[in-house]
């Protein structure tokens, strides 16, 4: 079965800490791409990173960072030096070769930033 | 420039009322999708429009009609909603919807917020 967990449903940090979504997928397909997308409170579904299984680079852009990990079939997502406006929902997401069309979606995880 | 745009931002009707949610992208892609999103859940896909041509139909009630004129326009017409309709909805496009066994970002605009008395 394919599968996208999201274990964290809330996570709470104080400005300038660092801070790290877990995302952990499950897919018998050797072809696949992980997402990431952010949703602030606005609604919109803001796209962040795209990876597809035959790259395990890790990708490095400002303050984010992500570590994908085909070993343990995760691909966490990092925010150093966190900011209010990371405040958000983001969800992980999974392509899989025969899915057509569809995204298998994690659960969410919603960031907190306290100033 | 990624630009979904959706009109119109809120839209609050009756259970007997006829509206339209409207979806217009300028990126040139032939892929475009409606999802649902309830509160504190992720999206669920209804639609997807590949090319023109109506491609998936996630097993949606009849209430909800969508309609592609073209390659950049996608519309979602509505009549006879009930209150468990309430929600985001939400467009998006991609390139061509994964057409070659690969898959495009699908760039999401920001959302009809439904409420159905």
């Amino acid at each position: 079965a394919q599968k996208v967990t999201q274990a964290q449903t809330e996570i709470s940090v104080v400005e300038k800490e660092d801070v790290t979504l877990d995302c952990v997928y499950e897919t018998r397909d050797t072809t696949y791409y992980l997402f990431w997308y952010k949703q602030p409170p606005s609604g919109e579904l803001v796209f962040l990173i795209r990876r597809n299984s035959f790259d395990e680079q890790n990708e490095i852009s400002g303050r984010y960072s992500w570590n994908f990990q085909k070993s343990t079939s995760s691909f966490n997502f990092t925010i150093t030096a966190s900011q209010v406006v990371d405040s958000a929902v983001y969800f992980c997401a999974l392509w899989y070769l025969d899915s057509n069309y569809q995204l298998i979606w994690g659960a969410g995880t919603k960031l907190i930033i306290k100033p | 420039d990624t630009e979904v745009t959706q009109t119109p931002k809120h839209l609050v009707m009756g259970m007997t009322n006829k509206k339209s949610l409207k979806c217009e992208q300028h990126m040139g892609h032939r892929a475009m999708y409606w999802y649902k999103q309830k509160a504190k859940k992720p999206p669920e896909l209804m639609f997807v429009y590949s090319y023109e041509k109506l491609s998936i139909n996630e097993s949606v009630p009849s209430r909800f009609s969508p309609e592609c004129p073209n390659s950049s326009l996608l519309n979602l017409h509505l009549h006879a909603l009930q209150p468990e309709d309430s929600a985001l909805y939400l467009c998006a496009s991609s390139q061509d919807g994964g057409l070659a066994g690969d898959t495009d970002t699908q760039y999401f605009g920001p959302g009809t917020r439904l409420t159905v008395l």
